[in-house]
Order: C-alpha cells, then structure tokens, then sequence
C-alpha cells in the first residue's frame, strides 16, 4: 500500500531539545517537501528536496535541518534555535520536478512545553 | 512576491445548499492551481487540480472550480453540500522555482 508515513503523529518535548520528524515514502517519488501549519497561516514551506543529497530552504527554514541520503526518507530536524516550533507539521511528496501533484502524510503535532 | 488569498475564513452552510469558497492568487505567469481539503489533525487530500486546458476542472465528492485568468481566480464550488463536507479547504498554487504557495484556508461548516 503505497503512500506517506510519517511518524509518529503527535510529539511533545521540553524546551531547548532537538526533535527529529519522520518521513518516509514508498511512491518512489524525486521530490519532497516539510511544511508547517498554524491556525489561520495556511501551510508554510520550510525546506524541499527534488533529488537525493540536495535540499533548498524554504520561507522559514530558520530553526530547523534536514537530510536526504536516501530517496524514500527526508527526516526534519527541529532545534532548540527554533522559537516557536509547537505547531502541525507535514510532509509531502511528488512524483515530478513539475509539482502536477503533490500527496500528503497524516502529519505530526509537535508541542513543546 | 506570489500569494494565494482566500477570501473567506469560514463558510457557514446548510445542508443541501450550494456553496462557493474563493481563492485568487497574483502571478503574471502561468501556474498550475489545486483545491486540498483537510480534516481535523489530518493531512491534506487533493479535491482536484488545473494544469491547463478547459477551465472548468471537476473533482471528487462532486467539487469543482473554474479557472479565470483574467481575475487570477479559481474558486471552489459545490452544488449541493453534505454535513460530511465540513473540514477546512486550501487553495495552492505551484509557482517558479516548483515550490506549492497555499492561502490561509477557509473553514465550511455545514449545518443540519
């Protein structure tokens, strides 16, 4: 069953530790995608990858890293340098540089107390 | 820089009514457009796309949306919605540089 796993769904950790978000996909798709999403501000981009060990920032990339050593897996980072990284985050896929589609994972609520 | 509005941030309805969502977006190029919808702590589901063509895209759950070039519009609309409709939507836009721009979204309630 092909799709978008992320993991795991929801995530709470103490102020200043780093956290890693999971993504994986088995779509065998290029490119991926970290978004962030906070009531009433859509979803914002924080970093893409449209081809394994290259990634670009997104609009808000401050605050967090990622990887793409593999083609399946684009993990997500968030620092301590992060100000405010309680929020819904989600990952994406598509199966061309085109962007003619782009599929979702069920998302990670990350709450930091 | 490229946005995506969306004009209404909630939609109240009833059951059985038709309902329009508006999205416009600013580009002077050409773009590719897409509807998501999204249930609560839930990922984004694709409700339907325009990458060219007629101007009229039909989607799933019996959505569809017009693309008018000369407004820099694509909005939304249903004739008749169900209580199952209600869910917050997202208009997208995929601009230079293939990265996807979304608006703010518009939640639709839809009431008995």
């Amino acid at each position: 069953d092909g799709g978008i796993t992320q993991s795991p769904k929801y995530l709470f950790r103490k102020e200043g530790q780093n956290v890693t978000l999971s993504c994986e996909q088995n779509l065998n798709h290029d490119a991926m995608y970290w978004y962030r999403q906070d009531p009433g501000q859509g979803l914002r981009l924080i970093y893409y990858s449209q081809i394994v060990n290259d990634f670009q920032k997104g609009d808000i990339a401050e605050g967090y890293s990622v990887s793409r050593e593999k083609k399946e897996s684009f993990p997500l980072t968030v620092t301590s340098a992060q100000k405010n990284p309680t929020a819904f985050y989600l990952c994406a896929s598509s199966p061309d540089r085109e962007l003619t589609e782009a599929f979702f994972g069920q998302g990670t609520r990350l709450t930091v107390v | 820089a490229q946005s995506v509005t969306q004009l209404d941030s909630q939609v109240p309805v009833f059951e059985e009514a038709p309902v329009e969502l508006r999205c416009n977006y600013s580009s002077s190029v050409s773009v590719y457009l897409f509807w998501y919808v999204q249930y609560p702590n839930q990922g984004l589901q694709l409700l339907l796309k325009y990458l060219s063509g007629s101007t009229l895209v039909k989607g799933i759950n019996g959505f569809e949306a017009e693309f008018n070039k000369s407004q820099t519009s694509f909005h939304l609309r249903k004739p008749s919605v169900h209580i199952s409709d209600t869910a917050e939507y997202f208009c997208a836009v995929r601009i230079y540089g293939n990265k996807l721009v979304f608006g703010a979204g518009t939640i639709l309630r839809v009431k008995s």
